[in-house]
This record gives structure tokens, C-alpha cells and sequence, in this order.
């Protein structure tokens, strides 16, 4: 069975200050990992994936993750974070076929 | 990229009548569509996975007669909450896959949500 954990609840954070938003997973076969956004009330944008290849990943909105294998971990960064930033994170795993676990997601408050 | 509708966004109905909500791909084909609750503060459970022209494969817990899945085609699924109370209340998510070039996994589009109150 796979499984997400979100070590974070709530971060908080100043503007202009950089974040790292950690996951962990657990799984037995091999698998992707997903980190989504969502605004209040909308739906999941995706901001970043790792599906195999490179381990640092590059996504939207100057977000970047690192997989770890050994450690199991998918930690999301930003050097610099914006007000806008503020929202629910979700770290998501799956395997093949495009079912979703998500973790307990972590929300991201920028404060001025 | 590949965009994902939900209909409608929000919708209020009294204890006991049925609510359907859409999904639909709107420029690819899915193949595969999962629907998601999300109560407040928390993250999302997956409810069921639909398969086009199949039924619906739903997670344990889920009752499959409250929650009826139809995916007719493949651009489209609903899920009908039937005979809804008010712990039904919450938000529903759809997604859908699409398969990459090369690769057996598929990433996931969601749709903008739908905010269901049962009073």
C-alpha cells in the first residue's frame, strides 16, 4: 500500500523569506510523485511532477522539488515566496494508472 | 494543457433529493476518471475510480448505491449523490488522466470542484 505523509500542517512564513514544504512517502513498488495547489473553493493545479529521470524537478511559479529515494522523501522549495503563494499544498503519490493518494496537505500562509 | 470541467460549482439541495454533478474533458479523450471529496481543512479521498463503458470500481467505505458513477463516454462521467443528507455536504473533485508519450503512468487534470450543502 502507498501511503503520504505531510510533516507540516500549517507554515507560516514572512514574504521574500524561502520555503520548504516536506513529504514523505512509503511504497513498495516504484512510484510518481505529484505536488497540486489549491486555491480556496477551486480545484488542484499541479505545479510539479517527478515521473522518473532528473531528481531536482522544476515547476510553475519558481517551485522546485528534490526526490530523495533513500530518504523517501519529495520536499517542495522556493527561495523566495510571494503573498500570492498563500494556499493548501498537496504532495500526492501513484502508481501506474493515475490514482491519487494525497497527503494530509500543508497550508502555506505568507505574511507581509 | 488539458482542461478539466466540473458542473456545476456549487449547488444547494434539500435533504432527501439527488444531485448529479458533471465531468468532462474538454480537449482529450479520458479514459480513466476519479472522483474525490475533500471535507473542510482536510485533503482529498478518493471515492471511486470510472472507467469508460465499465462500472465503477469505488474505494472501501464508499457506498456505491449512494453514489452512482456513470462515465457514457469518453469525455464525460457524473456522479449522482442520491437520497442526499446533510453529512453528504462537502467538496467534490473530479479528475482525469491522460497518457503521456512513452509512458504507462498517467497524470491527473482536475476539474474546479463543486461545493455541495444538503439542508
Amino acid at each position: 500500500a502507498q501511503s503520504v505523509t505531510q510533516l507540516d500542517s500549517q507554515v507560516p512564513v514572512f514574504e521574500e523569506a524561502p520555503v520548504e514544504l516536506r513529504c514523505n512517502y512509503s511504497s513498495s513498488v516504484s512510484v510518481y510523485l505529484f505536488w497540486y495547489v489549491q486555491y480556496p473553493n477551486q480545484g488542484l493545479q499541479l505545479l510539479l511532477k517527478y515521473l522518473s529521470g532528473s531528481t531536482l524537478v522544476k515547476g510553475i511559479n519558481g517551485f522546485e522539488a528534490e526526490f530523495n529515494k533513500s530518504q523517501t522523501s519529495f520536499h517542495l522549495r522556493k527561495p523566495s515566496v510571494h503573498i500570492s503563494d498563500t494556499a493548501e499544498y498537496f504532495c500526492a503519490v501513484s502508481n501506474q494508472g493515475g490514482k491519487l493518494i494525497f497527503g494530509q496537505g500543508t497550508e502555506l500562509s505568507v505574511k507581509p | 494543457g488539458a482542461v478539466v470541467s466540473q458542473h456545476p460549482s456549487r449547488v444547494i439541495c434539500k435533504s432527501g433529493t439527488s444531485v448529479k454533478i458533471e465531468c468532462r474533458s474538454l480537449d482529450f479523450q479520458a479514459t480513466t476518471m476519479f472522483w474525490y471529496r475533500q471535507f473542510p481543512k482536510q485533503s482529498l479521498m478518493l471515492m471511486a475510480t470510472s472507467n469508460e463503458g465499465s462500472k465503477a470500481t469505488y474505494e472501501q467505505g464508499v457506498e456505491k448505491d449512494k453514489f452512482l458513477i456513470n462515465h457514457a463516454s469518453l469525455t464525460l462521467s457524473t456522479l449522482t449523490v442520491t437520497s442526499a443528507h446533510p453529512e453528504d455536504s462537502s467538496f467534490y473533485i473530479c479528475s482525469a488522466t491522460l497518457k503521456e508519450t512513452g509512458l504507462m503512468n498517467t497524470e491527473a487534470f482536475f476539474g474546479q470542484g463543486t461545493r455541495l450543502t444538503v439542508v
